[in-house]
């Protein structure tokens, strides 16, 4: 069955980094874009990034655009979030999702979802 | 401020049947792209509940369904159960955004 099991978060400084991995199973990792969601405190969700299924395209929030970056490496079935320049309002629970296809278009949603990881901005 | 419009809350008695409207423009919901519905029941990971405005995945109950009229999609839930208590999303495609992306604020279902 699909799993997708995100690491990575915990408790860092306002203007620090920190890496966010997410590792999938149980379905041809390769073969599909993929995206992480987040949701802060009792929040709502919030769409964060997207990556093509080869890592040729990606697409961010306009809140992350500049701090963030999306990769993947297809050989370790793996997917990362490098958040940088870390503010207060990017406490949150981070969550990838796997997309039903391999580009982002008007048909894409999220048909699995990991458990998230929480990363908590604070001095 | 959510590109998608949803009310913050509902609420039923068990058995009753329940909507949750999502409202959206003519450049997602409006210009025919498909609405998709997710259930996050509480400390847990929103879980896919309805895809393509009207479809649902193995294993949801017929209770769910989706349906889409102008720039307006709906979540009906008929015979509502205790655990159906949850929150629920509903998320498109914009064509007028960058990142395309864009989810409803989200609405609670609390079932008396």
């Amino acid at each position: 069955q699909v799993q997708l099991v995100e690491s990575g978060g915990g408790v860092v400084q306002p203007g620090r980094s920190l890496r966010l991995s997410c590792t999938a199973s149980g379905f041809t990792f390769s073969s599909h874009g993929m995206h992480w969601v987040r949701q802060a405190p009792g929040k709502g969700l919030e769409w964060v990034a997207f990556i093509s299924y080869d890592g040729g395209h990606k697409y961010f929030a306009d809140s992350v655009k500049g701090r963030f970056t999306i990769s993947r490496d297809n050989s370790k079935n793996t997917l990362y979030l490098q958040v940088n320049s870390l503010r207060a309002e990017d406490t949150a629970v981070y969550y990838c999702a796997k997309d039903t296809g391999r580009f982002l278009e008007w048909l894409s949603y999220f048909d699995y979802w990991g458990q998230g990881t929480l990363v908590t901005v604070s001095s | 401020q959510s590109v998608l419009t949803q009310p913050p809350s509902v609420s039923g008695a068990p058995g009753q049947r329940v909507t949750i409207s999502c409202t959206g423009s003519s450049f997602n919901i409006g210009a025919g792209y498909d609405v998709h519905w997710y259930q996050q029941l509480p400390g847990t990971a929103p879980k896919l509940l309805i895809y393509g405005t009207r479809n649902r995945p193995s294993g949801v109950p017929d209770r769910f369904s989706g349906s889409k009229s102008g720039t307006s999609a709906s979540l009906a839930i008929t015979g509502l159960q205790s655990e159906d208590e949850a929150d629920y999303y509903c998320q498109s495609y914009d064509s007028s955004l960058s990142a395309h992306v864009v989810f409803g604020g989200g609405t609670k279902l609390t079932v008396l």
